[in-house]
């Protein structure tokens, strides 16, 4: 079955920094690559997502990237703000198969004044 | 509109009881999933139901079962509740094809087995 890493498991970047997560995937099928946020105490929400047949994809401060020969894809958050300390969450499903989601074990990233 | 509703919020359990956990939605959603989350492990999948009256096995299935007999409605249990089983657990739902793919969560639950 899938198996989703993700790199690293915690993140400490100064506000005003760009930070950095990185998800491996084990399926080639796979074709849905959600990014969830979970702040403290709350539920997690999407944040962004990305599709097979798309490379990049942004969203105002956060962009995702995707390297479907290295079964690769990555979160980049620029301009960081106090707002973004939460923990972060990539994941991956091969939708209208199964749509079994799969999810790493989550980067808690720290924004330091 | 509440959206995806999990009752109860917090439970205390001893080791060997048993207990149902009660995810409801009123999204007209197909799928749903269990969750659960423990410090370090991320989510991990439990069980998932693309529709009603059926279930599939997620990641981590043993110890736990689950019905889904009206669509609103996804329950999971726990026959025999070990300390293992110790954990937050979120239900989410998902939009049937054609699927935006965001998942809907709870509020979790939290269990604690004693």
């Amino acid at each position: 079955g899938e198996n989703v890493e993700q790199h690293p498991s915690t993140l400490s970047v100064q506000e005003g920094d760009s930070a950095v997560i990185k998800c491996t995937y084990s399926d080639s099928a796979s074709n849905y690559f959600p990014w969830y946020k979970q702040e403290l105490g709350k539920r997690p929400q999407l944040i962004i997502d990305i599709r097979s047949n798309v490379g990049e994809k942004k969203d105002q401060r956060i962009a995702v990237t995707l390297n479907k020969t290295a079964k690769h894809f990555s979160l980049h958050i620029t301009e960081t703000q106090p707002e973004d300390s939460a923990v972060y969450f990539c994941a991956a499903s091969v939708m209208n198969r199964d749509d079994k989601i799969i999810f790493g074990k989550g980067t808690r990233l720290h924004i330091l004044p | 509109n509440a959206g995806v509703t999990q009752t109860p919020k917090f439970r205390v359990l001893k080791t060997g009881q048993s207990m149902t956990l009660l995810c409801a939605q009123d999204m007209n959603h197909e799928y749903m999933y269990w969750y659960r989350q423990d410090p370090g492990m991320g989510l991990r999948l439990i069980h998932y139901s693309v529709g009603e009256g059926t279930t599939a096995k997620g990641e981590v299935p043993d110890g736990y079962n689950v019905s889904r007999l009206k669509k609103q409605n996804f329950l999971l249990g726990l026959e025999s509740a070990a300390p293992s089983q110790t954990s937050v657990y979120f239900c989410a739902t998902l939009g049937g094809v054609p699927s935006s793919g965001e998942l809907f969560f709870g509020e979790g639950s939290r269990l604690t087995v004693l």
